[in-house]
């Protein structure tokens, strides 16, 4: 079975603030998820991605497949931004997502 | 688009009770999934099912049942309902395994 970390587990930050979060898995993956957990509870899908790097206004997804390891960055941070942000990941041909217990970002005005 | 709808938002049942929590999705596709979700863990599997007319266990099935019963619907059954089974629960779809997933907005339940 997969593990999945995420770190920080709580992060505060300065609006305009450049965040990392982390996300790291023990076992080989065919993809792997970013996704956004709003206080109200929905939750979002913001990237899907195998390999290298994706953008999206001011969200970066990376994975270096070889250190089993993806960061979510998201550049000139804003209080919109605060949210749950939560890794998971596909093993190889499988249905199965193993989450991480999430990220918990709060921007500051 | 409504994407995926699960209903009810809310539910209180009394320990022995039985309920369904319907999902359904307007994607076309493929993969439908039931999780949990409990303060301090990830999100847990419940069931899945990777096509119509499929369904298969995953992390935590004991005290559930589900239904595929189209391409669009699948519901998720508590038979009778335990304290434990208190939590959050999403039903989310993707197109495929390793697919895009979407979430419905959530289902609250408390068993007392």
């Amino acid at each position: 079975k997969n593990e999945v970390e995420q770190s920080p587990q709580n992060l505060t930050a300065q609006e305009g603030e450049f965040i990392t979060i982390n996300c790291s898995y023990s076992v080989g993956i065919s993809a792997l998820h970013w996704l956004q957990q709003h206080p109200g509870g929905g939750i979002v899908s913001l990237f899907m991605l195998s390999s290298g790097k994706k953008k999206h206004g001011r969200l970066i997804a990376t994975i270096n497949i070889q250190e089993k390891h993806s960061s979510l960055h998201i550049t000139a941070s804003h209080p919109r931004d605060s949210a749950v942000y939560i890794c998971a990941v596909n093993g190889a041909g499988s249905y199965q997502l193993t989450f991480g217990k999430g990220t918990k970002l709060s921007v500051i005005p | 688009n409504a994407g995926v709808t699960q209903t009810p938002k809310f539910q209180v049942l009394k320990t022995g009770q039985s309920m369904t929590l319907q999902c359904a999705q307007d994607m076309n596709h493929n993969s439908m999934y039931w999780y949990r979700q409990d303060p301090g863990m990830g999100l847990r599997l419940i069931y899945y099912s990777a096509s119509e007319g499929t369904t298969d266990k995953g992390e935590v099935p004991n005290g559930y049942n589900v239904s595929r019963l189209n391409k669009r619907e699948f519901s998720l059954r508590l038979e009778s309902a335990a304290p434990s089974q208190t939590s959050v629960y999403f039903c989310a779809s993707s197109g495929d395994w390793g697919r895009e997933a979407f979430f419905g907005q959530g289902t609250r339940l408390t068993v007392v």
